[in-house]
């Protein structure tokens, strides 16, 4: 079985300023981490994925995260955030168990609010 | 590109109907998904399906079936419908050979009443 914990419900922020939204996982086999945005009255749309190689990821809109295997993180950030990076952001994770019933676990969600 | 398509975007039904939530996409995946989303509780998975007629139980599964006739089409089926079912529902399908992304659709919000 496999679980996405998100810490942070809601984060709000300044424009211009960083943010870092966190996110852990647990597995009992290697998994591949994912990370969507959903814009108000949207779907979800992928920000960017690690499924191999550098544990750096960047993804668009200047997102990046970090795939930390020893601390089973996964967190997104970003150094300067725009008021258009309001939205929800989900964290992901699917195992890579291959063939069928490979499932595609979701965190809480973590709110983010980009004030003036 | 990826489309994904729910045949409804808001939708009103009474309790003890059934109700079908039709979901298509147009990039012969495999794997098709059933998520419902509510406030505080993220995205909880009811069913997916990976192949035609093959199907998996989620991790909330009760209240609610599924069918997979054809492999574009993947429908969520409440068979009678409860107000704890309102909620935005949404479908996703993903190509479970390559683990990319999966590839969502706009979602259905139901409310029952």
């Amino acid at each position: 079985a496999q679980s996405v914990t998100q810490l942070d419900s809601q984060v709000p922020v300044f424009e211009e300023a960083p943010v870092e939204l966190r996110c852990n996982y647990s597995s009992s086999v290697s998994v591949y981490l994912f990370w969507y945005v959903q814009y108000p009255n949207q779907g979800l749309q992928l920000l960017l994925k690690y499924l191999s190689g550098s544990t750096l990821v960047k993804g668009i809109n200047g997102f990046e995260a970090e795939f930390n295997k020893s601390q089973t993180s996964f967190h997104l950030r970003k150094p300067s955030v725009h008021i258009s990076d309001t939205a929800e952001y989900f964290c992901a994770v699917s195992d890579m168990i291959t063939g069928g019933g490979n499932k595609l676990t979701f965190g809480t969600g973590t709110q983010l609010k980009v004030e003036l | 590109d990826v489309k994904v398509t729910q045949s409804s975007r808001y939708l009103v039904k009474r309790t003890g109907e059934k109700v079908f939530l039709e979901c298509v996409q147009d990039m012969d995946h495999e794997n098709m998904f059933w998520y419902r989303q509510d406030p505080g509780l993220g995205l909880r998975l009811i069913y997916f399906s990976y192949d035609v007629k093959m199907k998996e139980k989620g991790d909330i599964p009760e209240g609610y079936s599924v069918s997979r006739e054809k492999k574009e089409r993947f429908s969520l089926i409440l068979e009678s419908a409860s107000t704890n079912q309102t909620s935005m529902y949404l479908c996703a399908s993903r190509d479970p050979t390559d683990f990319r992304e999966a590839f969502f659709g706009q979602g259905t919000r139901l409310t029952v009443v």
